[in-house]
């Protein structure tokens, strides 16, 4: 069982709905949760980070985080053609200190 | 402020011979992390260096790769000698905290390593 998993896609919403990622992770003593964007050729960036269970909102961003489930998710509203990129959940083993990162899931709006 | 520099931004050798990757971390940050990502695979964690201090170096592949950070400024990443299986793209990234709430990692724009 992989650490971090996420759906590879591609997955594909049209401009202005909702985009839905997700991801599971296995260490159950995960601390921290993150979600980095990476368009192609390009290094990736974070966009969210949550540590407590529930929600948290940035503009057009949710996470969710269900740490019962060990499932994390991002919610992209009202998508757009450049949120187009592959979004990448990373989960913090605590302790020490290392950041292990899914294979990532490539999104597409279509305008 | 500068961000994560790499180079060579992409390298091209032949199996048997010697790379070394520079990362020059943003200024300020004592952590700093080399990653690989092989075509479709995840991100790979390779090792952690806090300051010049080895944090966590379990990721590293085998006794081919050797990473050092000497004076806690820029790291060097030498494969040597390098396989086939090393082909990838190598990702530096440098952050500021540490501990459980690990904060941002600021990434590089990667080496690409191609080996023939």
């Amino acid at each position: 069982q992989k650490e971090v998993e996420q759906n590879s896609g591609p997955l594909s919403v049209p401009e202005g709905a909702i985009a839905s990622l997700n991801c599971t992770y296995s260490d159950r003593g995960s601390q921290s949760f993150f979600w980095y964007r990476q368009y192609s050729g390009k290094s990736p960036e974070l966009i969210m980070f949550i540590y407590s269970n529930g929600d948290k909102e940035d503009g057009r961003f949710t996470a969710q985080l269900n740490k019962a489930s060990q499932y994390v998710s991002l919610l992209i509203r009202d998508s757009q053609p450049s949120d187009s990129a592959t979004y990448l959940c990373a989960v913090n083993l605590g302790g020490g200190f290392k950041t292990i990162f899914g294979a990532g899931t490539r999104l597409f709006v279509k305008a | 402020e500068a961000g994560v520099t790499q180079f060579p931004s992409h390298s091209v050798i032949e199996k048997g011979q010697t790379v070394t990757l520079r990362c020059d971390p943003i200024s300020g940050h004592d952590n700093l992390y080399w990653y690989r990502r092989v075509m479709g695979k995840e991100i790979k964690f390779l090792l952690h260096f806090v300051k010049e201090s080895k944090q966590d170096e379990s990721g590293m592949p085998n006794n081919r790769f050797l990473a050092e950070r000497t004076g806690g400024t820029y790291s060097t990443l030498k494969v040597q000698p390098a396989e086939l299986e090393d082909s990838g793209v190598y990702f530096c990234a440098s952050s500021q905290y540490s501990g459980p709430n690990t904060g941002e990692l600021f990434f590089g724009e990667g080496s690409r390593l191609t080996v023939l």
